[in-house]
């Protein structure tokens, strides 16, 4: 399947500690996104990250991809109560049609 | 700066009646999604939508959904008759263009099946 499973599902830290969150896939992919979403809210968009790329950094946020082994992984850095949500991640393909994974539940603890 | 909406945000339905969830896409770009989300569950792609024609869509996407871009600015969803099971996130996406490019989300209708 091309959609991205992510671990864990659920993630607890402590404000100012770093977050890590993996997703891996099973089809190649032409690109890789990481979307946020609060409570009972809409997706945000993080992040987009194409196949030849290795590493991309966006403020506290980096994300790497390695497709030789079919993962991705977002670091949280710095963390903040605020950034308290579900995070997703979502493969591409060539025609830019994308499949979600599970999504990991963060909760950072002030 | 531009937004994709949705309304209503919140719609019940009995079981067996008609819905139409309505987006209005950002308005220069060319490409639609709906998809859903079960309360606590994943995303599920439903359906994408180019050049007044579906592109791709799931298994979970039957008879019974369609969409429509009945006048250049609105994108809508319609279950013609609804079940239990079609209770839900529903989330409207629109795309720029053919190069790689995230789709922006609306805030989503909440369907409720009764």
């Amino acid at each position: 399947s091309q959609q991205g499973e992510e671990d864990p599902q659920a993630l607890s830290i402590q404000e100012g500690e770093n977050a890590t969150m993996n997703c891996s896939y099973k089809t190649s992919i032409n690109n890789l996104q990481w979307y946020r979403q609060n409570s009972g809210r809409g997706l945000v968009h993080l992040i987009l990250i194409r196949s030849n790329e290795r590493e991309k950094h966006s403020g506290r946020l980096r994300v790497t991809l390695d497709t030789s082994k079919k993962s991705s992984s977002l670091l949280i850095t710095a963390s903040r109560a605020a950034d308290t949500a579900s995070y997703f991640c979502a493969t591409g393909n060539n025609n830019n049609d994308m499949r979600f994974g599970a999504g990991t539940r963060l909760t950072v603890k002030p | 700066e531009p937004e994709v909406t949705q309304t209503p945000s919140h719609q019940v339905t009995q079981m067996g009646q008609e819905v139409i969830l309505r987006c209005v896409p950002i308005s220069n770009h060319l490409y639609f999604y709906w998809y859903r989300q079960i309360l606590g569950q994943k995303v599920e792609f439903l359906v994408s939508f180019y050049n007044n024609e579906i592109s791709e869509k799931s298994e979970i996407f039957d008879d019974q959904f369609s969409v429509e871009r009945p006048d250049g600015s609105n994108f809508t969803l319609k279950i013609r008759s609804t079940k239990l099971e079609d209770s839900a996130m529903y989330f409207c996406a629109s795309r720029r263009s053919t190069s790689v490019n995230e789709q922006f989300f609306g805030p989503g209708t909440r369907l409720t099946v009764l």
